[in-house]
């Protein structure tokens, strides 16, 4: 069974201080790891994909196969990054028809 | 741009109510998804189907069933719901096989409560 574990449910800093939300997983295939975001009153959407390798928003993450680990950074964090942010996972065999397995969430707060 | 639409906002049923939740894609998209979204717990999948009149149940189907008559309309349904069935549900669409990036496209979402 595969598992996506965030470990803080709310994390707040201040404008400009770096940012790392936390992303553990299980699995014992090959996995791909994305992270979502969502906004206040907005949909939940794709924020980056670790197979692109690219930088969104400021955001990096960078898939750890030894530790298990897809942690989102953000050297200088803004508030409009003040969002919920989910973790996920997919098996990359190709036979899960796409879908998902996110984590618990992790809200991140950004004060001015 | 893809739109996925659930066409109820907000709803309140009352324990042992059938409960329809609907929901429509614009992009074509074989593949569509049902979630149920709460606090501390995530996403966690209800059920999702790949292709019309196929379903697969998902972690939590217990409940739940759905209906894919249409390749570009997905319903959830609560058969008779309860009270632990309050949440807010959201569907999602993706594209198929090789063209998948992993991107799944969000609806609003759908706030149910259960009296």
């Amino acid at each position: 069974a595969q598992r996506v574990t965030q470990p803080e449910k709310l994390l707040s800093v201040f404008k400009g201080a770096p940012v790392e939300l936390k992303c553990n997983y299980s699995y014992s295939g090959s996995p791909e790891l994305f992270w979502y975001v969502q906004y206040s009153r907005q949909r939940l959407q794709l924020l980056l994909r670790h197979i692109s390798r690219e930088s969104i928003k400021g955001f990096t993450a960078d898939l750890n196969k030894g530790e298990t680990s897809f942690h989102l950074k953000k050297p200088f964090a803004q508030e409009e990054d003040s969002a919920m942010y989910y973790c996920a996972l997919r098996d990359a065999g190709g036979t899960s028809y796409g879908k998902l397995t996110f984590g618990q969430g992790t809200i991140l707060t950004v004060h001015p | 741009d893809v739109k996925v639409t659930q066409s109820s906002r907000y709803l309140v049923k009352r324990t042992g109510e059938k409960v329809f939740l609907e929901c429509v894609q614009d992009m074509d998209h074989e593949n569509m998804f049902w979630y149920r979204q709460d606090p501390g717990l995530g996403l966690r999948l209800i059920y999702f189907s790949y292709d019309v009149k196929m379903k697969e149940k998902g972690d939590i189907p217990e409940g739940y069933s759905v209906s894919r008559e249409k390749k570009e309309r997905f319903s959830l349904i609560l058969e008779s719901a309860s009270t632990n069935q309050t949440s807010m549900y959201l569907c999602a669409s993706s594209r198929p096989g090789l063209t998948n990036t992993g991107e799944l496209f969000f609806g609003e979402g759908s706030r149910l409560t259960v009296l």
